[in-house]
């Protein structure tokens, strides 16, 4: 398999559920990122991790819990969400973000929602 | 705070035409993203722009960016049904430690091309 796979591809679960999602990126990138993407609302960083290390959580509630085990796997562990939370959420890779001309490779997304 | 605007946000064209969609962004960048996204699909990186100037093109697509005005333009030359998708273009915005690239998307521009 090949560039970035997201699991699973939708997924419905109800206000106290737990559930995970799964990125993983065959591209030998360093770096990974979670975006949260709403139908009336621009693409939305939420996390980005930086050779395994958080390096960025932009504001992003506590039900939304980011885990990186390693460079090639990222997770993003769900709780008592809201129905408000309802979207697609897209997980990315890069090389070294600081680098100028580094481009973003994003997998299909998972489509989530929330009753 | 970065603001990143498309306009328009939805346009139709008919095949044989030529169009041009804008982003203005609010305050500086070094690096400035063109992505594509076909519906139910992830996002495809088309063009990075470095530098005051640059153009880039690629088939029927030519990207350009203006720095100091903060604008780039995505211009569609003699367009074709396989063109239609929705085109976002993202800014960098930099961490005030300046190591991190995180990008601001503009809402994107749902394009359709009809024959």
């Amino acid at each position: 398999e090949t560039g970035v796979t997201q699991t699973p591809r939708h997924l419905v679960m109800g206000m106290t559920n737990k559930k995970s999602l799964k990125c993983e990126q065959h591209l030998g990138h360093n770096a990974m990122y979670w975006y949260k993407q709403s139908a009336k609302k621009p693409l939305e960083l939420m996390f980005v991790y930086s050779l395994e290390e958080r390096v960025e959580n932009n504001s992003v509630p506590s039900r939304f819990s980011p885990e990186c085990p390693n460079s090639s796997h990222l997770f993003l562990h769900l709780h008592t969400l809201q129905p408000e939370d309802s979207a697609l959420y897209l997980c990315a890779s890069s090389q070294n973000p600081g680098l100028a001309g580094v481009a973003q490779f994003f997998g299909p997304g998972t489509r989530l929602t929330v009753l | 705070e970065l603001k990143v605007e498309q306009n328009p946000l939805f346009l139709s064209m008919q095949e044989g035409k030529n169009y041009t969609i804008y982003c203005n962004y609010s305050t500086t960048s070094d690096r400035l993203y063109w992505y594509r996204q076909d519906p139910g699909k992830s996002l495809e990186s088309l063009f990075v722009l470095l530098s005051n100037g640059a153009v880039k093109q690629e088939g029927r697509l030519m990207a350009s960016l203006d720095t100091k005005a903060r604008l780039s333009t995505l211009h569609i030359t003699a367009a074709v049904h396989d063109l239609s998708a929705t085109y976002f273009c993202a800014v960098v915005l930099k961490n005030y430690g300046g190591s991190q690239g995180n990008l601001i998307f503009g809402k994107g521009t749902k394009l359709s091309v009809k024959p």
